[in-house]
């Protein structure tokens, strides 16, 4: 059974800590996502990965970064959290194919709140 | 860039009824995917087609059915005899086939069914 897991499902933190959100797949996709979740906004990318090492930017990266040193984990790096990213974090994995990208998979979320 | 619109925040109806769920895209590009996924109360996203821009044939499955018009950039969602377990967040969404872009899903807002029995 495939599978994306997000190393925490709610995490608290205050404003200025470092928050590392951990992701780990097991179908050996090359293709990694982080994306923020919120009421209203529907689902935006933060970074992506299409191999190790390798890291795009989303339409969100501000205030982020990533880590992707072995093909199963993508790392979510807030540096200094601030209060505007509380939010739930979705981790996503897929095969690239020949016409774009194919099936996300994703994690149950992380939902982050900073005070 | 390109754009998805969800115009429905939310629907409710009672079970067995009928539900179509709309969504409008926007893109200069002639090859693209779009895509369905639902989003359960327990939170993971799942995935339920995928269709490219060049296959206007409409899709069944079950009770789920999706109608693909390039003529209007519309990619909508009908649930037929709906049931509780439909109940969820649905999200439309769309990739390019160029590039870089052809990793980035762009997501719309979402339309929350509820489904009351």
């Amino acid at each position: 059974d495939v599978k994306v897991t997000q190393s925490s499902r709610y995490l608290v933190k205050r404003t200025g800590e470092k928050v590392f959100l951990e992701c780990v797949q097991d179908m050996d996709h090359e293709n990694m996502f982080w994306y923020r979740q919120d009421p209203g906004l529907g689902l935006r990318l933060i970074y992506f990965s299409y191999d190790v090492k390798m890291k795009e930017k989303g339409d969100i990266p501000e205030g982020y970064s990533v880590s992707r040193e072995k093909k199963e984990r993508f790392s979510l790096i807030l540096e200094s959290a601030s209060t505007n990213q509380t939010s739930m974090y979705l981790c996503a994995s897929s095969f690239p194919t020949s016409g774009g990208t194919g099936e996300l998979f994703f994690g149950e979320g992380s939902r982050l709140t900073v005070l | 860039a390109q754009k998805v619109t969800q115009a429905q925040t939310e629907i409710s109806v009672v079970e067995k009824e009928d539900v179509t769920l709309d969504c409008v895209y926007e893109t200069r590009d002639t090859t693209y995917y779009l895509f369905w996924y639902k989003q359960p109360p327990s939170g993971e996203l799942v995935f339920l087609i995928r269709r490219n821009s060049f296959d206007e044939q409409n899709e069944i499955s079950g009770r789920y059915s999706w109608n693909f018009q390039k003529s209007t950039s519309s990619f909508n969602f009908t649930i037929t005899a709906s049931q509780v377990v439909d109940s969820a967040v649905y999200f439309c969404a769309l990739t390019l086939n160029s590039g870089g872009s052809n990793y980035k899903l762009t997501f719309g807002k979402g339309t929350l069914l509820t489904v009351n029995p």
